[in-house]
């Protein structure tokens, strides 16, 4: 079965210093992997994606994550906080590893984010 | 992108009434809609998979007889939470994936808080 799990619930970094929030999966077969960010009482906008294409991901509002395989890692980065990225991020593995319609999306527990001043 | 909308954005009601919440995707025919649950700074939890013209799937603990799922057409699907009590006071949301799309991620709905006093 598929998961992934999000150490640190809560991240707290500088306004300019550099963001890194960590995803590692389990996957029976080759995952696709998400990152997702949440505003309050928002739903969820997609950050980011991977399909096993290309393993550096760049995404919306100058995220990146990495895909490694053999680390089981797909974290995500960004160089310079910024005041508006303060919200909840989750990472997210397709059930049965492909993108179909039908197919469930496993959440992390998330990590909420808080940029200082 | 793909849009979900997901209405109403929040509601109050007294205990012992039904609350019915829509979700629509807008560009897209979605056979299959997902409904979530998220308790305060937790994760998302999945309560229901909505099938198009079929009985929904429910999650292992969810009262099929407390949140009836109905998905009539392609592009609806309503979570109705029957008579409602504090203790389903939360935030629920659905997505959907769009099955012509190639990007394989879920768009969610914006939300719904409900209150129940």
């Amino acid at each position: 079965a598929q998961s992934v799990t999000q150490l640190g619930s809560h991240v707290s970094v500088s306004e300019g210093a550099l963001v890194l929030l960590r995803c590692n999966y389990s996957s029976s077969v080759p995952p696709y992997l998400f990152w997702y960010v949440q505003y309050p009482n928002q739903g969820l906008q997609l950050l980011l994606k991977y399909t096993s294409a290309a393993t550096l991901v760049k995404g919306i509002n100058g995220f990146e994550a990495e895909f490694k395989k053999s680390e089981t890692s797909f974290h995500l980065t960004k160089p310079s906080a910024h005041m508006s990225d303060a919200a909840e991020y989750f990472c997210a593995v397709s059930e049965s590893g492909y993108g179909g319609a039908t197919n469930k999306l496993i959440f992390g527990t998330g990590t909420l984010l808080a940029v200082q001043p | 992108g793909a849009v979900v909308s997901q209405h109403p954005s929040w509601v109050i009601c007294k205990s012992g009434t039904s609350v019915k919440i829509e979700c629509r995707s807008l560009d897209f025919q979605a056979t299959t809609m997902f409904w979530y649950r998220q308790f305060p700074k937790q994760s998302l939890m999945l309560m229901a998979t909505s099938n198009e013209g079929s009985k929904a799937t429910y999650e292992q603990g969810v009262e099929k007889d407390k949140f009836l799922i109905n998905h009539a057409s392609l592009t609806l699907s309503t979570l109705t939470v029957t008579s409602a009590h504090p203790e389903d006071s939360s935030f629920y949301i659905c997505s959907a994936r769009d099955p012509g799309g190639q990007g394989a991620e879920a768009f969610f709905g914006q939300g719904t808080r409900l209150t129940v006093v």
